[in-house]
């Protein structure tokens, strides 16, 4: 049973453009979310990262948006870079455990 | 120093080797973790450490052994591993507490033989 769903395994953006990417959960223990882009070869680099008690945090181009009741939280980035071409994953948080979504590969197209 | 890192970077062993994964940090951070992630799927929790002492193993066969010697370092033992525990094998660390941001390291890509 996934816990963290990511629907999209991938998604094609402008350069320029907003890029939005989306993420599920079915567990309401979850009290902290994360976003992780990943390179090939490499291990996951932490991006940003909200608390349940909030709704919107913003860093940068970065601004990830959680809706409690929805159980739905999202990543926007603003304006997409070609470097930012990579599998990102989102994360949850219960206690001491993280469980993590399959992950959605951002292809960004100059 | 927000870096982690992992030896060795690839390792090929047979069925009947025994060999130790190795991961280091000096953030300060008193959690440290083992995930294994296999081809386009995403990290899976092994294994975590708090404060050094084993305080999650998420069902792992006993052929894959943790352990945290000191604050700053983190193994993982290998034993009669099996070819379908063939991945890459990702530490991660944290500080302890109800912000905690997981720092990963490079893995290390496992083939088992």
């Amino acid at each position: 049973d996934q816990q963290v769903k990511q629907n999209s395994p991938s998604l094609s953006v402008q350069e320029g453009r907003i890029s939005i990417l989306n993420c599920d959960y079915t567990n309401s223990m979850f009290d902290y979310f994360l976003w992780y882009k990943k390179y090939p070869a490499e291990g996951p680099t932490f991006l940003i990262s909200i608390s349940s008690i909030k709704d919107k945090n913003e860093d940068g181009r970065f601004t990830v948006f959680l809706n409690k009741s929805a159980k739905h939280l999202s990543l926007h980035i603003v304006p997409s870079q070609p470097g930012d071409s990579a599998v990102y994953f989102c994360a949850a948080r219960y206690g001491q455990n993280f469980v993590f979504g399959p992950g959605t590969r951002l292809s960004v197209l100059p | 120093d927000t870096e982690v890192t992992q030896t060795p970077k690839h390792l090929v062993m047979g069925m009947t080797n025994k060999k130790s994964l190795k991961c280091e940090q000096h953030m300060g951070h008193r959690a440290m973790y083992w995930y294994k992630q296999k081809a386009k799927k995403p990290p899976e929790l092994m294994f975590v450490y708090s404060y050094e002492k084993l305080s999650i193993n998420e069902s792992v066969p006993s052929r894959f052994s943790p352990e945290c010697p000191n604050s700053s370092l983190l193994n993982l033992h290998l034993h009669a591993l099996q070819p379908e525990d063939s991945a890459l094998y990702l530490c991660a660390s944290s500080q302890v507490g109800t912000i905690q941001t997981q720092y990963f390291g490079p893995g290390t890509r496992l083939l088992v033989l």
